[in-house]
């Protein structure tokens, strides 16, 4: 199946500070979905995103299929942002499912 | 628009006793998937239904678990019997067809002991 990883696995940041997180895959997919995890274990979903970029407030991501690769972006960090980021990609074919990363675990700190 | 709906939220049982979680998918929604996340990593797929049928069950384990969609809409998940290592949030997601946005719920934490 299809392997995913990211980076970094923790990330420490100052309140305001910028990130960038990244996800490599190993094999074509059909979409990408990014999802936080809150602190309540709750999975929000923040950008389904099979390719190009989107923005979404101080958030962004972009996928570069052909390239096997996807980054999100964190502008201005706020201590909500804490949590655990997974990507998701959906592998293609006619068994596709999500296969979620590892994850990156974030703290923004005051 | 309601969301994925699960219960229990919690559910603690001994290690050999059975349970079983429920899901109740967004409405419209074909695709449902059970997930596992263990304590420190990303869910694991368990199972995937269309519709009524399964498409993919390749990680999960027959032995214990079982899942059924009857009528295409509501899901359960069963373990029996239980292991300490089950002890696992179960998650619940579902989207309108396969290769679309997928939409969690709020998981049950189970804990075997």
């Amino acid at each position: 199946g299809i392997q995913v990883e990211q980076s970094p696995p923790d990330l420490i940041l100052q309140e305001g500070a910028n990130s960038t997180l990244r996800c490599n895959f190993s094999d074509s997919v059909n979409n990408l979905q990014w999802f936080h995890q809150n602190p309540w274990g709750q999975l929000i979903n923040l950008f389904y995103i099979p390719s190009g970029t989107k923005q979404n407030g101080r958030l962004s991501a972009t996928t570069v299929a052909t390239e096997r690769y996807s980054l999100l972006y964190i502008s201005s960090s706020q201590t909500t942002d804490s949590g655990v980021y997974f990507c998701a990609p959906e592998s293609s074919g006619t068994a596709s499912k999500l296969t979620f990363g590892t994850g990156t675990r974030l703290q923004v700190t005051l | 628009e309601a969301g994925v709906a699960q219960s229990p939220r919690y559910k603690i049982i001994e290690k050999r006793q059975s349970v079983a979680f429920w899901c109740n998918p967004i409405s419209g929604h074909a695709t449902l998937y059970w997930y596992q996340q263990i304590l420190g990593q990303g869910p694991k797929l368990l199972i995937q239904f269309q519709n009524n049928g399964v498409v993919d069950d390749s990680q999960l384990p027959k032995d214990r678990f079982s899942a059924e969609r009857l009528k295409g809409v509501d899901s359960t998940l069963k373990i029996q019997p239980a292991k300490l290592e089950d002890s696992a949030v179960y998650l619940c997601a579902s989207s309108f067809s396969m290769n679309t946005e997928a939409f969690f719920g709020q998981g049950t934490r189970l804990t075997v002991v």
